[in-house]
C-alpha cells in the first residue's frame, strides 16, 4: 500500500488562527479524503479531495471552515480556519485507489486549540 | 450517516487470552474492513472481507463477513501486549458519495 505522510504531526494553536495540514503520498492515488476524529470518538469524513476541482463536503462541513486543495494525484492540504477549542481533534488524510475500495490512512495530525 | 455499532466498547484481558468483538448495522454492506489504531497513529487496515460468509485470517486475527451482510466479527487469538489499541470496523457500500462508514470502536487493553 501507499506510504502517506502528514505534516505537522501535532500542533497547538491559538483560537482565531488557521492551520494548514499537508498530506503527501509516495504514489499516485485516485481518491484522497480528509477525516476528523474527535477525542475518544470514531472517524467522521470531512470531505473528498478532488484533483483540480472543489472538494466534495459532507453534511456539517463547509468550505469556508475547511478549505481543501488537491493540485495533483499525490498531494492535498486541509486548512482548519478561524479555529476554536471545539476544533481540537485528530485530522487524518486517507487514500484509496477507487471510490469503492479500502482506505489507507496517514499517521494523523493532532490539533489542540487553546 | 449509517450507524455501525461495535461491541464491546472496551475490553480488559489477560495476555494469552482470546478476544472477540463484533460490529452490527441496520444496513447492508458490500465490504467489511477491520482497522487497528495505536495511540498517536492513524488506523491501519488489518483485514478486508468482500463476500457474505467469507472467513479470512491474518496471523492471529480472524474475521468473518456475516451472512446477512449486516454484521462482522473479529477474533484475536493468544493476545499479546502489542495488541493494545482501538479496533474499528468499517463498512463499504457501492452507492452514495460517502460510502465508507466507521464503527464506534472497541478499546482493547492487554494485561501482561
Amino acid at each position: 500500500s501507499a506510504v502517506i505522510s502528514q505534516k505537522p504531526s501535532r500542533d497547538i494553536c491559538q483560537r482565531g488562527t488557521s492551520l494548514t495540514i499537508q498530506c503527501q503520498v509516495d504514489s499516485q492515488v485516485t481518491m484522497m479524503f480528509w477525516y476528523r476524529q474527535q477525542p475518544g470518538q470514531s472517524l467522521t469524513l470531512i470531505a473528498t479531495a478532488n484533483q483540480g476541482s472543489e472538494a466534495t463536503y459532507e453534511s456539517g462541513f463547509v468550505i469556508d471552515k475547511f478549505p481543501i486543495s488537491r493540485p495533483n494525484l499525490t498531494f492535498s492540504t486541509l486548512t482548519v480556519s478561524n479555529m476554536s477549542p471545539e476544533d481540537s481533534s485528530i485530522y487524518l488524510c486517507s487514500v484509496g485507489q477507487g471510490p469503492r475500495t479500502e482506505a489507507f490512512f496517514g499517521q494523523g495530525t493532532r490539533l489542540t486549540v487553546v | 450517516g449509517q450507524q455501525l455499532n461495535q461491541s464491546p466498547q472496551s475490553m480488559f484481558i489477560q495476555e494469552g487470552e482470546d478476544v472477540s468483538m463484533n460490529c452490527t448495522s441496520s444496513s447492508i454492506f458490500n465490504t467489511w474492513l477491520w482497522y487497528k489504531q495505536d495511540p498517536g497513529e492513524g488506523p491501519v487496515l488489518l483485514i478486508a472481507l468482500y463476500k457474505a460468509g467469507e472467513l479470512t485470517s491474518n496471523g492471529r486475527l480472524t474475521a468473518q463477513f456475516g451472512i446477512t451482510r449486516k454484521d462482522s466479527f473479529l477474533n484475536i487469538s493468544a493476545s499479546i501486549p502489542s495488541d493494545v489499541g482501538i479496533y474499528f470496523c468499517a463498512g463499504l457500500t457501492l452507492t452514495g458519495a460517502n460510502n465508507l462508514f466507521f464503527g464506534t470502536g472497541t478499546r482493547l487493553t492487554v494485561i501482561p
